[in-house]
C-alpha cells in the first residue's frame, strides 16, 4: 500500500528563519511526486512535480528536492505570506491516475 | 480561464437528504476527480473519470455516485447523506494520463446534521 507521511504537522517560523518540510513516501515505483500549497478555505494550488531522485526545482523562496525515500521543501527567508498548509502527494507506477496525499504541514511565519 | 469551478460553496443537509455537487472545468482537460478532505486524514480520492464516458472508484467510494456529464462537467451525488459525509469536497482535473498535474477547484464545505 502506498503511504505518504509529512513532518512536522505544524511549524512556526520567524520571518527570515529558513527551514525544511519533509515528505517521506513508500510506493511501488514512483512516477511523480507533487507539492501543493493550500490556503485556509481554498483548494490546493500546484507548486512542483519531481520525477526522479536527485531532481530539484525552485520557485521564489521555495526549493523542492527528491531522494528515493523522501522529498524536502526548503523555505529560504520565509515571509508571512508563505504561511499555508503544504501538501505532498505521490503517483505510483501501478496507481493509474490516482494520487496518494500526505496529511500536510501547516506553516506559520510570524513577522 | 476560470479553471475548475464548484457549486455550491457551502451546504447543510439533514441525515437522509440527497444532493449533487457540481464541478466544471474550462481547460479542455480529459481527466476529472472528486476528493474529500477531513482533518488528520488528508485528501482522499472518492471517484475519478479518466476520460469522457468512463468513471472509476477511488479509495472511499461508498455512499457516493458520480456522473461525467460531458468533457467539462463531473458531478458527485450523495443519495442519502450521513453525518460521516461531513467534509470538504474538492474537484480536480488534469489534461490527460501519466503524471500531468491535477488542478483543484475551491471546494464545497458540506455539513450533514
Amino acid at each position: 500500500e502506498d503511504q505518504v507521511t509529512q513532518s512536522p504537522e505544524a511549524l512556526r517560523l520567524q520571518e527570515g528563519e529558513s527551514s525544511s518540510l519533509n515528505c517521506s513516501y513508500t510506493v511501488s515505483g514512483l512516477r511523480g511526486l507533487f507539492w501543493y500549497r493550500q490556503d485556509p478555505g481554498k483548494g490546493p494550488e500546484f507548486l512542483f512535480t519531481l520525477y526522479s531522485a536527485g531532481e530539484e526545482k525552485e520557485k521564489e523562496r521555495l526549493k523542492a528536492t527528491l531522494t528515493k525515500k523522501e522529498s524536502f521543501l526548503h523555505i529560504t527567508a520565509p515571509k508571512p505570506e508563505d504561511s499555508a498548509t503544504y501538501l505532498c502527494a505521490v503517483q505510483a507506477g501501478n496507481a493509474g491516475n490516482m494520487l496518494t496525499f500526505g496529511g500536510g504541514t501547516r506553516l506559520m511565519v510570524k513577522p | 480561464n476560470a479553471g475548475v469551478t464548484q457549486t455550491p460553496k457551502f451546504q447543510v443537509l439533514k441525515t437522509g437528504q440527497s444532493m449533487t455537487l457540481q464541478c466544471a472545468q474550462d481547460m479542455n482537460h480529459n481527466s476529472m476527480y472528486w476528493y474529500r478532505q477531513d482533518p488528520g486524514m488528508g485528501l482522499r480520492l472518492i471517484y475519478y473519470s479518466a476520460s469522457e464516458g468512463t468513471t472509476d472508484k477511488g479509495e472511499v467510494p461508498n455512499g457516493y455516485n458520480v456522473s461525467r456529464l460531458n468533457k467539462r462537467e463531473f458531478s458527485l451525488r450523495l443519495e442519502s447523506a450521513a453525518p460521516s459525509q461531513t467534509s470538504v469536497y474538492f474537484c480536480a482535473s488534469k489534461l490527460q494520463g501519466g503524471t500531468d498535474t491535477q488542478y483543484f477547484g475551491p471546494g464545497t464545505r458540506l455539513t450533514v446534521l
